[in-house]
């Protein structure tokens, strides 16, 4: 079937460099894809969204950019600090906004 | 407090026994969803509502039933727990074309 998958499941950064975590998807009808990041013992959390009309979209030390064409979506972090240590997940909406998650990447921060 | 809170946080249950776990939210909003999620997977779908008067099936809703008895809340019973649904289960909320808001989890441990 179709589903969100991330490349890898682990990402080391050294603390002030970027961080870049990428995730394919498969179902082509999708309209809005979110990322999102879980702590230890938390919820997930909204990160960034973006929609299928656009390519790129910023918010504060974040960048999500969306290939459509080869159905790739990335999470950039600008001078990754030891805060961002957490898994994230990408998700797709599959209809009616029901997301379809990817397995997570776990980033770890080293000082 | 907490925009979407889930009780119990923590629960441990023999085989064959029903459980209930709870979910009541603050934000007004009328979709609300029940996930669960496992080691190494991402978030899968079990139910979702978008009103009270609409529950739908998710991609794993075997095992469990689901009842919205009020715009705000949202449970989620297994009524007769295995092993196997050890995991830990969110609730989430969102509007028509918003992410979805997360609570903190549910663990739940069947023995």
């Amino acid at each position: 079937g179709e589903s969100v998958g991330l490349h890898l499941p682990t990402l080391s950064v050294q603390e002030g460099d970027n961080s870049i975590i990428n995730c394919a998807y498969s179902n082509s009808a999708s309209d809005y894809f979110i990322w999102y990041k879980q702590e230890s013992g938390k919820g997930p959390q909204f990160i960034i969204d973006i929609r299928s009309n656009m390519d790129k979209r910023q918010g504060q030390r974040v960048t999500v950019l969306l290939n459509k064409t080869v159905k790739h979506l990335s999470l950039q972090i600008a001078a990754t600090q030891p805060g961002d240590s957490a898994v994230y997940f990408c998700a797709e909406n599959i209809g009616h906004y029901k997301l379809s998650f990817g397995a997570g990447t776990t980033v770890t921060v080293r000082a | 407090d907490a925009d979407v809170t889930q009780t119990p946080r923590n629960r441990i249950t023999k085989t064959g026994k029903r459980i209930m776990l709870e979910c009541s939210q603050t934000k007004g909003h009328d979709r609300m969803y029940w996930y669960r999620q496992d080691p190494g997977l991402g978030l899968r779908l079990i139910y979702y509502s978008f009103d009270v008067k609409d529950i739908n099936k998710g991609e794993i809703s075997d095992g469990y039933s689901v009842s919205r008895q009020a715009q705000a809340k949202f449970s989620l019973s297994l009524e007769s727990a295995i092993p196997n649904q050890t995991a830990l289960y969110f609730c989430a909320t969102s509007d028509r074309d918003t992410e979805a808001f997360f609570g903190q989890g549910t663990r739940l441990t069947v023995v």
